[in-house]
């Protein structure tokens, strides 16, 4: 299975302000999501990164308030933009698992915390 | 709309009894069903899935579940609980041709010693 990193892997933030997280894989990917889940509840998709071209955003997701990077098949950022304690989540990205149809694997989480 | 129930927020079980941890489905074609286990402070696991074929799939951990096309269901099970299977547990379905997971709202299981 893929080895997924994320940092940071917690914040606390001011309200205002913007955080990026990022998530590193070791292996390359084609597909890469962004996941939010709020406190006591479940996951819910933002976006899909796929390298080289824009995200993919989930109704309810808009890019001026969550912009995705996608600069190589290891490599993503989410940036949680001019934020409010509504923001205030995990923040969860994982990967396609190659050979595995349809399988994501996640990694550890960004807990964010606003003020 | 696609989605998934987890009708119990909590399930409660002795070490070393059997456990299930349930979950019905809601989706226009073929489902493919997932578990995803989640300790504190860490990302999801994955458990197992079920895309096709044999109804019983077994998993990590000594996991398994069973697909019940007719009951919409595909109940988590485990013959023996441990302690360290205390966790929050996530059913999550797509439907073929697509990526995107539906995820249920999540169950927790707490196994007493």
């Amino acid at each position: 299975s893929a080895v997924i990193s994320q940092k940071p892997s917690r914040d606390i933030c001011q309200r205002g302000t913007s955080l990026t997280i990022q998530c590193q894989v070791d292996s390359q990917v084609t597909m890469m999501f962004w996941y939010r889940q709020q406190p006591g509840q479940s996951l819910t998709l933002i976006a899909t990164a796929n390298q080289g071209s824009e995200a993919t955003y989930e109704s309810g997701f808009v890019i001026d308030k969550f912009p995705i990077s996608r600069p190589n098949l290891t490599f993503s950022t989410l940036t949680v933009s001019n934020m409010s304690p509504e923001d205030s989540s995990i923040y969860l990205c994982s990967v396609e698992a190659s050979g595995l149809q349809e399988t994501q694997y996640f990694g550890p989480g960004t807990r964010l915390l606003v003020l | 709309a696609q989605s998934v129930a987890q009708p119990e927020d909590q399930v409660n079980v002795a070490e070393g009894n059997p456990l299930t941890v349930k979950c019905t489905y809601s989706v226009s074609g073929n489902p493919y069903l997932f578990w995803y286990v989640q300790y504190p402070n860490r990302g999801l696991q994955f458990l197992l899935k079920y895309i096709t074929g044999d109804n019983l799939v077994k998993g990590s951990y000594g996991f398994e579940a069973e697909f019940n096309k007719s009951q919409t269901s595909f109940h988590l099970k485990k013959p023996s609980a441990l302690v360290s299977d205390s966790a929050l547990y996530f059913c999550a379905v797509i439907t073929s041709g697509t990526y995107k997971y539906i995820f249920g709202t999540g169950t927790r299981l707490k196994v007493l010693a």
